[in-house]
């Protein structure tokens, strides 16, 4: 199994600013992914980050307000970007290993809330 | 991708057998079906993952029958700290992200 970390853990920031989340895992695995949460929600797809090219985003959000990066393949970031309070949320990254029928594990989340 | 339909909760008491079960009428043939078990403030833990007939590990079993249109995640003898949102997800081979369904809260109570 992979074991992922993020940081940081939590943040509190205030509108208009950006915050950049960090996913680390234990080893190399071939896919990223960033999710949402709400309170009391499901998780929500926000992106695949891919290695070596432009993240693939879901419906409803954009590259301009989530920035990621993914430069090796361990390692991935998403910038929150020009927060507003409605961006309050937990955000958590998954990893999933290099064959087709391998799980997904999910990193402790970042529980942020804007101002 | 399959879309999953479980209970929105469910109530225990502490030393049952919890079964909670999950309906995917348009499963694909290279579909797995995955459970996943989510604590408050935590990222979702993986639990198990089969793709017919039975699977068990030290944590719990999927019951999938034949055709494949349900299946049945079953936790024996609960406490109180099996207290979380179980997600059921139809995971598609090939790196594809996971799309998850509002789960099922399970409270287990004393």
């Amino acid at each position: 199994s992979a074991v992922i970390s993020q940081k940081p853990s939590r943040d509190i920031c205030q509108r208009g600013t950006s915050l950049t989340i960090q996913c680390q895992v234990d080893s190399q695995v071939t896919m990223m992914f960033w999710y949402r949460q709400q309170p009391g929600q499901s998780l929500t797809l926000i992106a695949t980050a891919n290695q070596g090219s432009e993240a693939t985003y879901e419906s409803g959000f954009v590259i301009d307000k989530f920035p990621i990066s993914r430069p090796n393949l361990t390692f991935s970031t998403l910038t929150v970007s020009n927060m507003s309070p409605e961006d309050s949320s937990i955000y958590l990254c998954s990893a999933q290993g290099e064959r087709s029928t391998d799980t997904q594990y999910f990193g402790p989340g970042t529980r942020l809330t804007v101002l | 991708l399959a879309k999953t339909t479980q209970p929105i909760s469910m109530d225990s008491y502490e030393g049952q057998e919890v079964n909670i079960t999950c309906s995917h009428n348009n499963i694909a043939t290279n579909d797995y079906i995955t459970w996943y078990q989510q604590f408050p403030s935590q990222g979702p833990r993986f639990i198990i993952q089969g793709y017919k007939t039975k699977v068990t590990n030290e944590v719990a079993s999927l019951f999938i029958p034949a055709d494949r249109k349900s299946s049945t995640l079953s936790l024996p003898r609960v406490s109180l700290s099996d207290t979380a949102v179980y997600y059921c997800l139809a995971f598609p081979s090939g790196n594809t992200p996971l799309v998850f369904g509002k789960g099922t809260r399970l409270s287990v109570i004393a």
